[in-house]
């Protein structure tokens, strides 16, 4: 969905350095989100914003930190990354209230060697 | 925290023919139950959704049905055709304990293949 965009699309690192992803979107919505997906494991949450001011832990959160600069930008770090955390990353944005369809970005392929 | 299981990993059929996709989820206060699909290369989409207060859902070739009693969900595609190809999630959208803010749990996905 070219409303929520993901750069880099790709991004090949080494154990220990610090990276950053990040995420845009033009939705205007106020809900954003960071997934992981593994084969066989699905889409994990790893943190959700409600609002700039709310700042979420998923279910694995472990390794990973998130700023919510703006109502349009939320960022995934890896402060220290290790080949585990190789997977395909995605954000996602909702609307508030009863509507609750989450818009998916293009994702992004980490490789950590 | 809700759990939610999708079976099976991998579906293989022939064109024409149906695909079932079945899930079951933990939290029977889970109110909301989409399906995704995501194409190669590709974030997922929505593609059909059901919300508890509702049986069964249709939109063309593709239904949702919903047993709360049960706890489970299954999506059904008809008349298969080649570009149903991609992985189908469920999911089930349950609040947080005490909040009116609430969040998605997927399904570990479903490989379908149409062959022509």
């Amino acid at each position: 969905d070219a409303d929520v965009t993901q750069t880099p699309r790709n991004r090949i690192t080494k154990t220990g350095k610090r990276i950053m992803l990040e995420c845009s979107q033009t939705k205007g919505h106020d809900r954003m989100y960071w997934y992981r997906q593994d084969p066989g494991l699905g889409l994990r949450l790893i943190y959700y914003s409600f609002d700039v001011k709310d700042i979420n832990k998923g279910e694995i959160s472990d390794g990973y930190s998130v700023s919510r600069q703006a109502q349009a930008k939320f960022s995934l770090s890896l402060e220290s990354a290790i080949p585990n955390q190789t997977a395909l990353y995605f954000c996602a944005t909702s609307d508030w209230g009863g509507n609750y369809e989450q818009f998916f970005g293009p994702g992004t392929r980490l490789t950590v060697l | 925290g809700e759990n939610v299981e999708q079976h099976p990993s991998t579906l293989s059929v022939q064109e024409g023919d149906s695909a079932v996709i079945k899930c079951t989820y933990s939290d029977s206060a889970s109110n909301y139950f989409p399906w995704y699909k995501q194409e190669l290369g590709k974030g997922p989409q929505l593609i059909i959704d059901i919300r508890s207060n509702v049986g069964e859902k249709k939109d063309q070739r593709i239904a949702v049905t919903l047993n709360k009693t049960a706890k489970h969900f299954s999506l059904h595609i008809t008349e298969t055709q080649p570009e149903d190809s991609a992985v189908y999630f469920c999911a089930a959208y349950h609040f947080r304990s005490g909040t009116s803010y609430g969040k998605l749990t997927f399904g570990q996905g479903t490989i379908l293949t149409v062959h022509p």
